[in-house]
């Protein structure tokens, strides 16, 4: 198994709804992430997981919870988003060593109504 | 360079023609350059990953260089073709922190 797996691939909330996203991979990846991508803009850091403990937020607001309940699995939680945090969320993982490139899901597009 | 910076933003090409776009990144403190292709509602490919001055990488008709003395790198497409078109993304590594230019959007036209 080489990918990396994106549920649910379009999730509509609304701003009271408590909602997950789910990623995960066989990989054996050690490192997974969230990116969050804005049209036309490049996707941009959320979290880094390393061997399952949260090691980088990059000052996302407190609405996204990131868990990584073993190896393989890594969940988005949301809570009371806003409708400017509709986007493409994407994860990825990668094997830890400096020469490998990212598995990246084909993302989840999140509407906020 | 504080930012990673690609040009051109898009591009079109003619079937057969080849091409190149740029991607600049903060030379200091160097890691990694990441190059991914991403066609529209798919997944970002790993195309190449490089780590040392002076590499050189191919794989098919796509190939890329890379400078970290200046902070810059190459993607080259010979010979496009239709399945070509997609956007090209480069990205900067720094531990475990990749941060992406915006894209070159490729669009190859029979």
């Amino acid at each position: 198994d080489t990918e990396v797996t994106q549920t649910p691939k379009h999730l509509v909330m609304g701003m009271t709804n408590k909602k997950s996203l789910k990623c995960e991979q066989h990989m054996g990846h050690r490192a997974m992430y969230w990116y969050k991508q804005k049209a036309k803009k490049p996707p941009e850091l959320m979290f880094v997981y390393s061997y399952e403990k949260l090691s980088i937020n990059e000052s996302v607001p407190s609405r996204f919870s990131p868990e990584c309940p073993n190896s393989s699995l890594l969940n988005l939680h949301l809570h009371a988003l806003q409708p400017e945090d509709s986007a493409l969320y994407l994860c990825a993982s990668s094997p830890q060593g400096r020469g490998n490139g990212y598995t990246f899901g084909s993302g989840t597009r999140l509407t906020v109504v | 360079i504080l930012n990673v910076e690609q040009s051109p933003q898009s591009l079109h090409v003619q079937e057969g023609d080849s091409t190149n776009f740029t991607c600049s990144f903060p030379s200091s403190n160097f890691y990694a350059l990441h190059w991914y292709r991403w066609e529209t509602a798919k997944s970002p490919e790993a195309l190449f990953v490089m780590t040392l001055n002076g590499d050189e990488k191919k794989k098919g008709r796509i190939s890329a260089t890379l400078n970290t003395k200046e902070g810059y790198s190459y993607l080259y497409i010979k010979g496009s073709q239709p399945e070509d078109s997609a956007t090209y993304l480069c990205a900067s590594r720094a531990g475990n922190k990749l941060t992406f230019g915006g894209g070159t959007r490729v669009l190859v036209k029979p």
